[in-house]
């Protein structure tokens, strides 16, 4: 019954491969993130999709695509990965329409570009 | 734009103390704040969510205070055991919605 999985785990690759990472929530919310945390720990925000549609896109490269294709789910594709794509990146989901917004984690994928 | 500031970035006691872990915020226009614990490994695992309106939220042995008017709120965590180890993350949620804003964590270590 986990409420916001993500797969895989982990993924390692070479520079310069395309590589997607999936996530799912069963919480009924209806807006997903994905967050990248980096080396040193510090966790920020990628996207946001609110029922499929895209919401907030930080100052990301376009070689991320999110693709939402339903409310449940967010993908992250990753085109000509490069080494500084390597960070562990995490999955959320939160209710908008609610009072608290607040925001579950899944266990996130390390990603490892070499 | 919003920045959250954490201190201590690591506090290391022992076992049965009580401490207290510290965040600040910039931009005091928050709807709410999140505290998340993060083992070393791991994803986040939400510990208390303090809505603006609130003065402080209990679960356990944990109590966070919120002082919006003055950008701070404090993680308070009560006869602290070794299992508490791991990294203590908050995270204002903006009255306009989008995005948490991250601290960079306090990394706590409870010796046994």
């Amino acid at each position: 019954d986990t409420a916001v999985s993500q797969t895989p785990k982990y993924l390692v690759t070479q520079m310069g491969n395309d590589k997607s990472i999936k996530c799912e929530q069963n919480l009924g919310h209806d807006t997903m993130y994905w967050y990248k945390q980096d080396s040193k720990k510090f966790l920020k925000i990628m996207f946001s999709y609110n029922n499929k549609e895209l919401i907030i896109n930080e100052t990301v490269p376009n070689r991320f695509s999110p693709k939402s294709p339903d409310k449940a789910h967010l993908n992250l594709h990753i085109n000509s990965l490069e080494l500084g794509d390597s960070a562990v990146y995490f999955c959320a989901s939160s209710q908008l329409a609610g009072v608290s917004y607040e925001q579950y984690f899944g266990p996130g994928t390390r990603l490892t570009v070499t | 734009k919003q920045e959250v500031t954490q201190i201590p970035a690591a506090l290391s006691v022992p076992e049965g103390e009580n401490l207290v872990l510290n965040c600040s915020f910039t931009d005091s226009a928050i709807y709410n704040l999140q505290w998340f614990r993060q083992d070393p490994g791991k994803g986040l695992t939400s510990l208390l969510l303090i809505q603006s309106s609130q003065r402080e939220q209990t679960s356990g042995r944990l109590n966070a205070s919120l002082d919006k008017s003055s950008g701070r709120s404090t993680l308070y965590i009560a006869a602290s055991q070794p299992g508490d180890s791991a990294t203590y993350l908050c995270a204002p949620f903006p009255n306009q919605g989008g995005k948490l804003i991250f601290g960079q964590g306090t990394e706590l270590s409870v010796k046994p």
